[in-house]
């Protein structure tokens, strides 16, 4: 079975902290994904990437980067997180057209 | 550009009732098309998922979707609700390119099962 993993489910930062999300699949994907979801807005593409050190932005980029160092391992960076940051944040694999989710990680700041 | 419209933000049906879930979509392109359920605090499952061949999709527990291209619409159906088919339902529309397969997703309907 595929295995998509988030370093943590739930996290509580304060207003101006750099924040990072961690995620990491076991099935040697080429794409990987981070969206935001928030009520009534479904899921919003933030950033993906299709190789190592690759990186597209995707609807929503602006106050967010990535890191793709390994091809395993996803990386979401909030350089100064902000109120409006407050959101469910998913991470997806795939290997082709289907996607394979994480658990997601609840994100509070305060 | 691709776009995806649930019909329905909420929607409520009795227990063994029919369950319609409507997604229509638009796409420049001959689509993917999947529908993803989510559980309350959960990542997104797949349900099913429609590339080529046979329009009508059969999934995970118990759930079809019927591709219709002069309707461009997928929607979601199951027999007979169960207490367990309660959550958000997501549908997508996938686009190739760079290899990527990005999806773009419709903004969910939260179903709920009336004992």
């Amino acid at each position: 079975d595929v295995k998509v993993t988030q370093s943590s489910r739930y996290l509580v930062k304060r207003t101006g902290e750099k924040v990072f999300l961690e995620c990491v699949q076991d099935m040697d994907h080429e794409n990987m994904f981070w969206y935001r979801q928030d009520p009534g807005l479904g899921l919003r593409l933030i950033y993906f990437s299709y190789d190592v050190k690759m990186k597209e932005k995707g609807d929503i980029p602006e106050g967010y980067s990535v890191s793709r160092e390994k091809k395993e391992r996803f990386s979401l960076i909030l350089e100064s997180a902000s109120t409006n940051q407050t959101s469910m944040y998913l991470c997806a694999s795939n290997p082709g057209n289907e996607q394979f989710f994480g658990p997601g990680t609840r994100l509070t700041v305060l | 550009a691709q776009s995806v419209t649930q019909l329905g933000s909420h929607v409520s049906v009795s227990e063994g009732a029919l369950v319609l879930l409507r997604c229509n979509y638009s796409s420049s392109v001959p689509p993917y098309l999947f529908w993803y359920v989510q559980y309350p605090n959960q990542g997104l499952q797949l349900l099913l998922k429609y590339t080529t061949g046979a329009t009508l999709v059969k999934g995970i527990n118990g759930f079809e979707a019927e591709f219709k291209k002069s309707e461009t619409s997928f929607h979601l159906t199951k027999p007979s609700a169960h207490m367990s088919d309660a959550a958000e339902y997501f549908c997508a529309v996938s686009q190739s390119g760079a290899g990527s397969y990005q999806l773009t997703f419709g903004k969910g309907t939260k179903l709920s099962v009336i004992p």
